[in-house]
């Protein structure tokens, strides 16, 4: 069984701060990708960056950057001087190789505030 | 191009009642996701199709719960007797075919009430 886990529930940052927001998986799997998904308060599930199992270069893009570690089984994502427009919820997702592994299982989301 | 399309975008239904919520997916999208978005369970998976393969109803929580995909395009994700445990967003994505491990494109949801 696969599991995404988002232990940071809600984030509160003033405007300028760097915020990281932390991801935990687990899978059997050896092959895999691993997801981050922002919710907006409009509801709608926005892509924001895919990575697999194989890549663990880390990534960034804009003021979004990502650390991935195999050895630690984490995927987290660092935003660099917040805005308020990031405010929003976060999600944390993983799809495995195998069956029924390969649909999304997400974690429980952390929400970010970002204040003025 | 347009991305993923639900309707309606809300139903409110008293307990009992069927409903039926509908996903258009992203034109050219093979592959189709339905999850559920509620308070206490976060975002669970419900089902997926795949082209012409047999779904995956792995997700579905009980036999109340039914999807069928026409035309290869189009779903429709129905709920029979309704119970108040149903209420949520459903959410329906989209994803290019063949290639598992593709990001997923969500629509806005549904969000069912039930009275």
């Amino acid at each position: 069984a696969q599991k995404v886990t988002q232990a940071q529930t809600e984030i509160s940052v003033v405007e300028k701060e760097d915020v990281t927001l932390d991801c935990v998986y687990e899978t059997r799997d050896t092959t895999y990708y691993l997801f981050w998904y922002k919710q907006p308060p409009s509801g709608e599930l926005v892509f924001l960056i895919r990575r697999n199992s194989f890549d663990e270069q880390n990534e960034i893009s804009g003021r979004y950057s990502w650390n991935f570690q195999k050895s630690t089984s984490s995927f987290n994502f660092t935003i660099t001087a917040s805005q308020v427009v990031d405010s929003a919820v976060y999600f944390c997702a993983l799809s495995g190789d195998s069956g029924s592994a390969r649909q999304l299982t997400f974690g429980s989301g952390t929400q970010l505030t970002v204040l003025p | 191009g347009a991305g993923v399309s639900q309707s309606p975008s809300n139903k409110v239904t008293e307990k009992g009642k069927d409903v039926e919520l509908r996903c258009d997916p992203i034109s050219g999208h093979t592959a189709l996701y339905w999850y559920r978005q509620s308070l206490g369970q976060g975002l669970e998976f419900l089902i997926y199709f795949q082209g012409n393969s047999a779904p995956d109803k792995s997700g579905l929580p009980s036999d109340r719960f039914s999807a069928e995909r026409t035309g290869g395009s189009v779903s429709t994700l129905t709920i029979q007797r309704t119970q108040q445990e149903d209420s949520a967003v459903y959410l329906c994505a989209s994803s290019l075919a063949q290639a598992w491990g593709r990001e997923q494109f969500f629509g806005p949801g549904t969000r069912l009430t039930v009275l």
